[in-house]
């Protein structure tokens, strides 16, 4: 079946760091990849997401690129603020067939000033 | 733009209660989701429809019921509350189709079970 894995957290930077947090698929065709975050207290929402081999996915600062030789879709940042500060997950989900959603565990990102 | 609502956001109950977690949909997305998140456990789905009176079981579905009589509501009923689940609980929707597949999730429901 379809599985997520992550790097496990929490990752601990400061700020103006540079952030990549990996994210490694086991999929069956050709499933959409994204990044979701969630910030204390509140719901998953949507930070980036890529439909097909090579895209990459932008939003905020973050990217992501699709990468299917490598089965990676790594989400990185050039410098993070406090503000960034959550818990991140890495999710796909399969065009074409079901569409319920395999996420992975989270990764928690921690940013001091 | 409603989006999806859950209520309650806090619930307490004693053990043996009934409980029921509602969410609701304004975007007549055809899938919705229950999923519940606890530490070192990440998401896990309870239920899930593909579109009203379709339900299906997931990963971790003992001890609830859902229910899908209109495409814009999933409760979910605790039918007999214990400490185990105790959690926070996070309804979600998607339309299901088209490029992309994004899920949107409500704000969660926060509860203990005493």
């Amino acid at each position: 079946g379809n599985s997520v894995t992550q790097m496990e957290g929490p990752v601990t930077l400061s700020e103006e760091a540079f952030l990549t947090i990996n994210c490694t698929y086991t999929a069956t065709g050709y499933p959409s990849l994204f990044w979701y975050v969630q910030y204390p207290g509140e719901g998953l929402q949507l930070l980036l997401k890529a439909t097909k081999a090579d895209d990459k996915g932008s939003n905020k600062g973050f990217e992501a690129t699709y990468r299917k030789e490598t089965t990676s879709f790594h989400l990185e940042k050039g410098s993070v603020q406090v503000s960034d500060s959550a818990v991140y997950f890495c999710a796909l989900s399969w065009r074409g067939g079901s569409y319920i959603p395999t996420f992975g565990r989270g990764t928690s990102l921690i940013v001091h000033p | 733009d409603a989006g999806i609502t859950q209520s309650p956001r806090y619930k307490i109950t004693e053990t043996g209660r009934q409980v029921t977690l509602m969410c609701h949909q304004t975007w007549s997305h055809s899938y919705m989701f229950w999923y519940r998140q606890d530490l070192g456990h990440g998401l896990r789905l309870i239920y899930y429809s593909a579109a009203a009176d379709i339900t299906d079981k997931g990963e971790v579905p003992d001890g609830y019921v859902v229910s899908r009589s209109k495409t814009e509501n999933f409760p979910l009923t605790l039918e007999s509350a214990t400490r185990s689940q105790t959690s926070v609980y996070f309804c979600a929707s998607s339309a299901g189709q088209g490029t992309g597949n994004t899920i949107y999730f409500g704000e969660g429901s926060w509860l203990t079970v005493v």
